[in-house]
């Protein structure tokens, strides 16, 4: 089944660099995601890579993917207090007529000023 | 241009009631895909509409049912309300059934009694 993982929680101080992992179970998927959820907020779409890709870079963010291991990370350079958020990753599933995105569990970044 | 638009923004209902939920997605999208997100976990998918018809259902009972209107708008049902319906529940365009890039709306808080 389908199983999308993530830690829970990570601490940076402001300027230094955060890093988000994240597993991913199912081998066949094409697009992998990373979402931002501010609080009582719905979900920003970050970035996302193909998987035929092993990094992206936008701006500050860089996402890397490891298809061996099922492994995906975002790594935010400079990071800023208004970073600070709950940030998901997600892999889509597309098959049949179905396009549906399962999600991690998030890891709340907390940025100290 | 204009995002995802959902409402109501927060609603109150008591265990038994039926509740409607309302999604507009971005001008020329036609794909719109419900999500519930109860606290503390990542957004779990429900259904997924392209022109007017469902093409994906998660794992929901079948107390929760969904509409796609002609200007592509969605309503989401959920008959007989329990406490556990409680959550936030998402929507998102994209701009066909397999569309990669999912945009979420700002989401309506559900809270049953």
């Amino acid at each position: 089944g389908e199983d999308v993982e993530q830690s829970l929680f990570l601490s940076v101080r402001e300027g230094d660099s955060s890093v988000i992992n994240c597993t991913y179970t199912d081998s066949s998927s094409t697009y992998l995601y990373w979402y931002k959820q501010e609080p009582g907020a719905g979900l920003q779409l970050l970035t996302y890579i193909f998987s035929n890709m092993d990094m992206k870079q936008d701006q500050r963010l860089t996402v890397l993917l490891n298809k061996k291991d099922k492994h995906l990370s975002l790594r935010i350079a400079d990071t800023q207090t208004g970073d600070s958020a709950i940030y998901f990753c997600a892999e889509r599933e597309y098959g049949g007529a179905t396009n549906k995105l399962i999600f991690g569990t998030g890891t709340l970044l907390a940025v100290q000023p | 241009d204009a995002g995802v638009t959902q409402s109501p923004t927060h609603l109150i209902k008591t265990r038994g009631q039926q509740v409607t939920l309302r999604c507009s997605p971005i001008s020329g999208h036609k794909s719109v895909s419900w999500y519930q997100q109860v606290l503390g976990q990542g957004p779990q998918f429900i259904f997924q509409y392209y022109e007017k018809e469902e093409r994906g259902r998660g794992n929901f009972p079948d107390r929760f049912s969904a509409r796609q209107f002609p200007n592509y708008s969605s309503e989401l049902n959920v008959n007989a309300l329990l406490l556990g319906d409680s959550a936030l529940y998402l929507c998102a365009s994209s701009l066909w059934t397999g569309g990669y890039e999912q945009y979420f709306g700002p989401g309506t808080r559900l809270t049953v009694t």
